[in-house]
């Protein structure tokens, strides 16, 4: 099935701010949101976000979430080197009745 | 807080059936509040949601692999389980069971080699 697009790397140097992309179309992102998602190597992925914008309890206020149309992003402020992992967001497609996720952004803090 | 842990051979042979187990704390998955499901990264990959399955039974699968799925609830263990069939190497990966959609809870994930 169509996956959510999003920049395969992105870089940012420490302390700055990084935004992060994740476009889908109307029957996912559009009407129901995206997750995000933040990998570090060798551990499974930890909610950032839920499809509503919303923080998990423990998560950053240096996260935020964002959507317009069918495009969700990610914005982390005051970039810190713990920053630095893989990226995903995903969503429910309701026209199809799946999953889908993002191909991952490999965030590098400099 | 819900709980999920991941648990099955970690080893697999080219032809044969996987089989992973996810035991759930914290909540009944007879609780209609969850989707449970399972999601694969084959290494050095990004996620790949394979399916879900709702507390009624109702179920949900990757298109790209549903000839080969099943996943079915044991609730008198709180577990729910996975089986992908005709194996290949393509299939190795980390398998984790998480709550698609919201995925707000996943296991540790078990890693799953597909060779002879």
């Amino acid at each position: 099935q169509a996956g959510l697009t999003q920049p395969p790397s992105v870089s940012r140097a420490l302390r700055q701010t990084a935004t992060l992309t994740c476009t889908g179309s109307s029957s996912n992102v559009g009407n129901q949101g995206a997750v995000w998602l933040q990998q570090h190597q060798g551990h499974p992925p930890k909610l950032l976000s839920d499809r509503n914008n919303q923080r998990p309890s423990g998560i950053s206020e240096r996260f935020s979430a964002s959507r317009s149309g069918n495009t969700a992003s990610l914005t982390i402020i005051g970039l810190q080197p713990e920053d630095e992992a893989d990226y995903y967001c995903s969503a429910w497609d309701s026209s199809l009745s799946v999953v889908v996720f993002g191909g991952g952004t490999k965030l590098t803090v400099l | 807080q819900l709980q999920l842990q991941e648990s099955g051979p970690g080893l697999v042979k080219p032809s044969e059936t996987l089989s992973l187990t996810c035991t759930v704390s914290g909540d009944s998955i007879s609780s209609n509040s969850y989707y449970w499901g399972w999601i694969r990264q084959p290494p050095g990959k990004g996620l790949e949601w394979i399916g879900n399955i709702y507390y009624s039974g109702r179920t949900f699968y990757n298109p790209s692999l549903k000839s080969r799925v099943t996943i079915s609830l044991d609730t008198s263990k709180n577990q729910f389980s996975l089986r992908l069939s005709s194996v290949t190497a393509a299939d190795t990966g980390v398998y984790y069971c998480a709550v698609p959609p919201t995925l707000m809870s996943w296991g540790q994930g078990t890693l799953v080699t597909v060779s002879s």
